[in-house]
Protein backbone atom coordinates (compact mmCIF):
# COMPACT_ATOMS: atom_id res chain seq x y z
CA UNK A 1 0.00 0.00 0.00
CA UNK A 2 1.08 3.61 -1.04
CA UNK A 3 1.94 5.66 2.09
CA UNK A 4 -0.01 8.67 2.96
CA UNK A 5 1.48 12.14 4.62
CA UNK A 6 -0.67 14.11 6.79
CA UNK A 7 -0.22 17.12 9.35
CA UNK A 8 0.10 15.61 13.05
CA UNK A 9 -2.40 18.48 13.88
CA UNK A 10 -5.28 21.03 12.87
CA UNK A 11 -7.86 23.50 14.39
CA UNK A 12 -10.73 24.80 13.54
CA UNK A 13 -13.45 26.83 14.36
CA UNK A 14 -17.18 25.47 14.77
CA UNK A 15 -19.03 26.28 11.71
CA UNK A 16 -16.34 26.87 9.06
CA UNK A 17 -15.43 24.43 6.63
CA UNK A 18 -12.44 21.95 8.09
CA UNK A 19 -9.83 21.27 5.28
CA UNK A 20 -7.40 18.20 5.98
CA UNK A 21 -4.59 17.43 3.70
CA UNK A 22 -3.37 14.23 2.24
CA UNK A 23 -0.13 13.58 0.26
CA UNK A 24 0.24 10.28 -1.52
CA UNK A 25 2.24 11.04 -4.01
CA UNK A 26 3.11 6.93 -4.58
CA UNK A 27 -0.05 6.12 -4.95
CA UNK A 28 -0.77 3.72 -7.76
CA UNK A 29 -3.64 3.39 -10.74
CA UNK A 30 -5.78 0.74 -8.90
CA UNK A 31 -5.60 2.55 -5.50
CA UNK A 32 -7.98 4.17 -3.78
CA UNK A 33 -8.06 6.99 -1.26
CA UNK A 34 -9.91 6.51 1.75
CA UNK A 35 -11.01 8.63 4.96
CA UNK A 36 -11.92 7.62 8.23
CA UNK A 37 -12.00 8.84 11.16
CA UNK A 38 -11.79 8.22 15.33
CA UNK A 39 -13.86 9.54 17.76
CA UNK A 40 -11.92 9.56 20.87
CA UNK A 41 -11.22 5.90 21.71
CA UNK A 42 -14.46 4.83 19.21
CA UNK A 43 -14.12 2.50 16.35
CA UNK A 44 -12.54 4.01 13.41
CA UNK A 45 -15.67 5.41 11.21
CA UNK A 46 -15.56 5.61 7.77
CA UNK A 47 -16.35 8.87 5.97
CA UNK A 48 -15.86 8.87 2.11
CA UNK A 49 -13.43 7.06 -0.43
CA UNK A 50 -12.87 8.14 -4.20
CA UNK A 51 -10.61 7.03 -7.22
CA UNK A 52 -9.62 9.57 -9.05
CA UNK A 53 -13.00 12.39 -9.54
CA UNK A 54 -14.11 14.11 -6.41
CA UNK A 55 -16.75 12.63 -4.30
CA UNK A 56 -18.92 14.29 -1.77
CA UNK A 57 -21.45 12.75 0.45
CA UNK A 58 -23.58 13.30 3.44
CA UNK A 59 -20.41 13.94 5.54
CA UNK A 60 -17.81 15.18 3.25
CA UNK A 61 -16.32 16.45 0.00
CA UNK A 62 -13.02 14.51 -1.18
CA UNK A 63 -11.08 16.70 -3.76
CA UNK A 64 -8.51 14.41 -5.62
CA UNK A 65 -5.59 16.30 -7.47
CA UNK A 66 -5.78 15.03 -11.24
CA UNK A 67 -2.48 13.95 -10.91
CA UNK A 68 -3.82 11.70 -7.70
CA UNK A 69 -0.74 12.93 -5.80
CA UNK A 70 -2.64 14.35 -3.08
CA UNK A 71 -5.69 14.87 -1.79
CA UNK A 72 -8.20 17.14 0.28
CA UNK A 73 -11.31 16.01 2.71
CA UNK A 74 -13.52 18.63 3.38
CA UNK A 75 -16.07 19.01 5.97
CA UNK A 76 -18.02 21.90 5.20
CA UNK A 77 -19.32 23.15 8.93
CA UNK A 78 -17.48 21.92 11.28
CA UNK A 79 -19.38 21.41 14.43
CA UNK A 80 -18.17 20.09 17.99
CA UNK A 81 -18.73 16.52 17.19
CA UNK A 82 -16.36 16.56 14.44
CA UNK A 83 -13.05 16.77 16.46
CA UNK A 84 -11.19 13.22 15.77
CA UNK A 85 -8.14 11.81 14.67
CA UNK A 86 -8.75 11.89 11.00
CA UNK A 87 -7.15 8.95 8.47
CA UNK A 88 -6.23 9.09 5.16
CA UNK A 89 -5.91 5.82 3.46
CA UNK A 90 -4.69 4.58 -0.02
CA UNK A 91 -5.86 0.61 -0.70
CA UNK A 92 -5.61 -1.19 -3.94
CA UNK A 93 -8.81 -2.93 -4.76
CA UNK A 94 -7.73 -6.22 -6.87
CA UNK A 95 -8.43 -8.03 -3.82
CA UNK A 96 -11.58 -8.61 -1.89
CA UNK A 97 -10.62 -9.39 1.74
CA UNK A 98 -8.13 -5.91 1.82
CA UNK A 99 -6.32 -4.61 4.98
CA UNK A 100 -6.35 -0.85 5.89
CA UNK A 101 -3.44 0.02 7.07
CA UNK A 102 -3.58 3.52 9.78
CA UNK A 103 -1.17 5.92 9.95
CA UNK A 104 -0.54 8.79 12.66
CA UNK A 105 -3.58 10.59 11.11
CA UNK A 106 -4.27 14.52 11.57
CA UNK A 107 -6.24 15.37 14.94
CA UNK A 108 -8.27 17.71 14.10
CA UNK A 109 -9.81 20.34 17.09
CA UNK A 110 -13.23 22.30 16.69
CA UNK A 111 -13.54 25.23 18.80
CA UNK A 112 -16.32 26.72 19.59
CA UNK B 1 -28.11 1.07 10.56
CA UNK B 2 -26.70 -2.07 10.38
CA UNK B 3 -23.81 -1.83 13.25
CA UNK B 4 -20.93 -4.30 14.18
CA UNK B 5 -21.26 -5.37 17.87
CA UNK B 6 -18.55 -6.40 20.08
CA UNK B 7 -18.66 -7.71 23.60
CA UNK B 8 -17.38 -7.05 25.89
CA UNK B 9 -16.64 -3.93 25.72
CA UNK B 10 -14.08 -4.09 29.10
CA UNK B 11 -12.59 -7.06 29.83
CA UNK B 12 -9.50 -7.71 32.33
CA UNK B 13 -7.57 -10.74 32.98
CA UNK B 14 -4.43 -12.09 34.58
CA UNK B 15 -1.32 -12.88 32.54
CA UNK B 16 -1.96 -16.39 31.00
CA UNK B 17 -4.89 -16.60 30.84
CA UNK B 18 -6.89 -16.87 27.92
CA UNK B 19 -9.51 -14.62 26.64
CA UNK B 20 -12.03 -14.81 23.88
CA UNK B 21 -13.06 -11.53 22.20
CA UNK B 22 -16.67 -11.73 20.32
CA UNK B 23 -17.93 -9.83 17.39
CA UNK B 24 -20.85 -10.03 15.59
CA UNK B 25 -20.03 -8.43 12.12
CA UNK B 26 -23.33 -7.30 9.62
CA UNK B 27 -25.34 -9.81 8.63
CA UNK B 28 -24.44 -9.69 4.99
CA UNK B 29 -20.54 -9.20 4.81
CA UNK B 30 -18.50 -11.74 4.05
CA UNK B 31 -15.27 -10.44 4.85
CA UNK B 32 -13.77 -9.85 8.78
CA UNK B 33 -10.86 -8.63 10.24
CA UNK B 34 -9.58 -7.46 13.96
CA UNK B 35 -7.42 -4.69 14.40
CA UNK B 36 -5.65 -3.73 18.11
CA UNK B 37 -4.65 -0.18 19.18
CA UNK B 38 -2.45 0.02 21.80
CA UNK B 39 -3.13 3.23 23.77
CA UNK B 40 -1.58 6.31 22.30
CA UNK B 41 -0.31 4.06 18.98
CA UNK B 42 -1.79 3.68 15.40
CA UNK B 43 -4.80 1.33 14.69
CA UNK B 44 -2.49 -1.75 13.42
CA UNK B 45 -4.13 -4.92 11.38
CA UNK B 46 -4.58 -8.20 12.74
CA UNK B 47 -6.04 -10.54 10.68
CA UNK B 48 -8.69 -10.68 7.85
CA UNK B 49 -10.85 -13.65 7.56
CA UNK B 50 -13.23 -15.01 4.74
CA UNK B 51 -14.76 -18.07 3.57
CA UNK B 52 -14.08 -19.80 6.63
CA UNK B 53 -9.88 -19.07 6.64
CA UNK B 54 -7.07 -16.62 7.03
CA UNK B 55 -6.74 -14.21 4.19
CA UNK B 56 -4.34 -12.56 5.33
CA UNK B 57 -2.35 -11.91 8.73
CA UNK B 58 -0.12 -9.69 10.72
CA UNK B 59 3.72 -10.39 12.59
CA UNK B 60 1.56 -9.37 15.19
CA UNK B 61 -0.91 -12.65 14.53
CA UNK B 62 1.62 -15.27 16.35
CA UNK B 63 0.87 -18.79 17.10
CA UNK B 64 -1.19 -17.22 20.31
CA UNK B 65 -3.69 -15.54 18.51
CA UNK B 66 -6.67 -17.65 16.31
CA UNK B 67 -9.82 -16.27 15.07
CA UNK B 68 -12.98 -18.76 14.69
CA UNK B 69 -16.22 -17.90 13.00
CA UNK B 70 -17.99 -21.17 15.09
CA UNK B 71 -21.19 -20.19 13.83
CA UNK B 72 -23.34 -17.94 10.86
CA UNK B 73 -23.46 -15.32 13.45
CA UNK B 74 -20.36 -14.93 15.50
CA UNK B 75 -16.92 -14.00 14.66
CA UNK B 76 -14.16 -14.39 17.77
CA UNK B 77 -10.55 -13.30 18.60
CA UNK B 78 -8.90 -15.68 21.13
CA UNK B 79 -5.69 -14.97 22.77
CA UNK B 80 -4.26 -18.49 24.26
CA UNK B 81 -2.13 -17.09 26.87
CA UNK B 82 -2.23 -13.10 27.58
CA UNK B 83 0.98 -11.12 27.77
CA UNK B 84 1.15 -7.69 29.64
CA UNK B 85 1.71 -6.22 25.80
CA UNK B 86 -1.74 -7.52 24.86
CA UNK B 87 -3.33 -4.84 26.51
CA UNK B 88 -4.79 -2.61 23.84
CA UNK B 89 -7.95 -1.75 22.04
CA UNK B 90 -9.48 -4.68 19.91
CA UNK B 91 -11.83 -3.65 16.78
CA UNK B 92 -13.38 -5.75 14.88
CA UNK B 93 -14.73 -5.04 11.18
CA UNK B 94 -16.30 -6.23 8.44
CA UNK B 95 -16.77 -5.59 4.82
CA UNK B 96 -19.17 -6.61 2.45
CA UNK B 97 -18.72 -9.00 -0.31
CA UNK B 98 -17.13 -6.84 -3.22
CA UNK B 99 -14.12 -4.65 -2.98
CA UNK B 100 -14.47 -0.78 -3.19
CA UNK B 101 -16.83 -0.81 -0.29
CA UNK B 102 -16.08 0.25 3.36
CA UNK B 103 -15.36 -1.13 6.18
CA UNK B 104 -17.40 -0.53 9.55
CA UNK B 105 -15.98 -1.08 12.76
CA UNK B 106 -17.16 -2.24 16.10
CA UNK B 107 -16.91 0.35 19.20
CA UNK B 108 -14.10 -2.23 20.48
CA UNK B 109 -13.31 -4.28 23.68
CA UNK B 110 -10.50 -3.15 26.05
CA UNK B 111 -8.72 -5.60 27.12
CA UNK B 112 -6.75 -5.39 30.09
CA UNK B 113 -4.13 -7.74 31.16
CA UNK B 114 -2.64 -7.73 35.11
Amino acid sequence: DAKTTQPPSMDCAEGRAANLPCNHSTISGNEYVYWYRQIHSQGPQYIIHGLKNNETNEMASLIITEDRKSSTLILPHATLRDTAVYYCIVRSEIQGAQKLVFGQGTRLTINP
Amino acid sequence: EPEVTQTPSHQVTQMGQEVILRCVPISNHLYFYWYRQILGQKVEFLVSFYNNEISEKSEIFDDQFSVERPDGSNFTLKIRSTKLEDSAMYFCASTRDRPNTEAFFGQGTRLTVV
